[in-house]
């Protein structure tokens, strides 16, 4: 039974440059959510997508932006990168409710310099 | 007020110790809730959740919930080395997870 799967693993921008990074989820799973996580934080909640819509958002810029696609794997997008954008970006799949927990991926490390 | 709150920590026992580790929550509505362990450089994994007022139990893990007093714990007994990590409290309201900022475990062997 696979797991949560993202890619890359790690990625280094430069800044002003777009990044997109990419996540399946378990099977079963319907829901994908993202987080940032910053070095010494818990992770911020990014957005959340369900039915291939965004069903919630945190607090973050329009610069970040995502889909998800039929087979429920979806994209995160993040455009005019800041030196404040590096991070872990973590994966989350869910059951709709995410009342069973949430199963998370190992994350891509994004640097930008 | 922050949504989901752990203010101790880093947190150190000698190996064998009762680890214990705290949260408060904000939000009365919230539904779920959990414990997620996060070893350095790695991703957040689940190891308890709970749903209703009490203790529950797997293995040497005991996490408890008090909703009046918005309130959440996590009991390790018999800490191990191994059990030396970052832990994170999560709840869920409205299908979204919030974490609190975590508590950093070191295991003295």
């Amino acid at each position: 039974d696979a797991g949560v799967t993202q890619s890359p693993t790690h990625l280094i921008k430069t800044r002003g440059q777009q990044v997109t990074l990419r996540c399946s989820p378990k099977s079963g799973h319907d829901t994908v959510s993202w987080y940032q996580q910053a070095l010494g934080q818990g992770p911020q909640f990014i957005f959340q997508y369900y039915e291939e819509e965004e069903r919630q958002r945190g607090n973050f810029p329009d610069r970040f932006s995502g889909h998800q696609f039929p087979n429920y794997s979806s994209e995160l997008n993040v455009n005019a990168l800041l030196l404040g954008d590096s991070a872990l970006y973590l994966c989350a799949s869910s059951l709709r409710t995410g009342d069973y927990g949430y199963t998370f991926g190992s994350g891509t490390r994004l640097t930008v310099v | 007020q922050k949504e989901v709150e752990q203010n101790s920590g880093p947190l150190s026992v000698p190996e064998g110790a009762i680890a214990s580790l705290n949260c408060t929550y904000s939000d009365r509505v919230s539904q779920s809730f959990f414990w997620y362990r996060q070893y350095s450089g790695k991703s957040p994994e689940l190891i308890m959740s709970i749903y209703s007022n009490g203790d529950k139990e797997d293995g040497r893990f005991t996490a408890q919930l008090n909703k009046a007093s918005q309130y959440v714990s996590l009991l390790i007994r018999d800490s191990q080395p191994s059990d030396s990590a970052t832990y994170l409290c999560a709840v869920t309201k409205s299908f979204k997870l919030t974490f609190g900022k975590g508590i950093t475990l070191s295991v003295r062997p």
